[in-house]
């Protein structure tokens, strides 16, 4: 079974400032999705950055990028520039594309401060 | 055009008593999910539903759990004789189809609190 690691429970950066959130998985298979999702305290989940796992170039989405390391798997999310708004649970998931269902797996979060 | 909405925002409930949470998937989408967030267990999938296949229950923690998808749409997620364990985030996603590729839109959730 595939599971979703993030040993960071809290994080803090400066306004301005470059945060990278970190993320390890483990699984036997060679295709799949990674994401990192971002959860405001109003609770709405929210997609920030999506990488294929046949895809060698990290993924990049304005201020977030990821490094995607396959063999390490590794899966990182790097906030440039952070804003107050960038305040929020970040949650890293794992997506199969062998299961049917396309259900997320989910590590435990990481709690981001953005101090002004 | 609305994005997945739940109901109720908030739930408290008296422990034993039968709850039930609502979701409304965003039009046309066919794969619905709802996930589990406690403080215990993180965020945990429950069931999946794709058209009209059987649904994948397999995250159900329990007999007291039962989910149904009607007419294709609108989703509800019951618990039966409620316990204090149940007490977390109940969130919903759908999603156009549930091939990988496919961003899963969230609801805003339902917080169950079982006294």
């Amino acid at each position: 079974a595939q599971t979703v690691t993030q040993s960071q429970p809290e994080m803090s950066v400066q306004e301005a400032e470059t945060v990278t959130l970190s993320c390890t998985y483990d699984t036997s298979e060679s295709d799949y999705y990674l994401f990192w999702y971002k959860q405001p305290p109003s609770r709405q989940m929210i997609l920030v950055i999506r990488q294929e796992a046949y895809k060698q170039q990290n993924a990049t989405e304005n201020r977030f990028s990821v490094n995607f390391q396959k063999a390490a798997k590794s899966f990182s999310l790097k906030i440039s520039d952070s804003q107050l708004g960038d305040a929020a649970m970040y949650f890293c998931a794992y997506r199969s594309l062998s299961s049917n269902t396309g259900k997320l797996i989910f590590g435990q979060g990481t709690t981001l401060q953005v101090k002004p | 055009g609305a994005g997945v909405s739940q109901s109720p925002s908030n739930k408290v409930t008296e422990k034993g008593k039968d709850v039930e949470l609502r979701c409304d998937p965003i039009s046309g989408h066919t794969a619905l999910y709802w996930y589990r967030q406690s403080l215990g267990q993180g965020l945990e999938f429950l069931i999946y539903f794709q058209g009209n296949s059987a649904p994948d229950k397999s995250g159900l923690p329990s007999d007291r759990f039962s989910a149904e998808r009607t007419g294709g749409s609108v989703s509800t997620l019951t618990i039966q004789r409620t316990q204090q364990e149940d007490s977390a985030v109940y969130l919903c996603a759908s999603s156009l189809v549930s091939s990988g590729e496919y961003e899963q839109y969230f609801g805003p959730g339902t917080r169950l609190t079982v006294t």
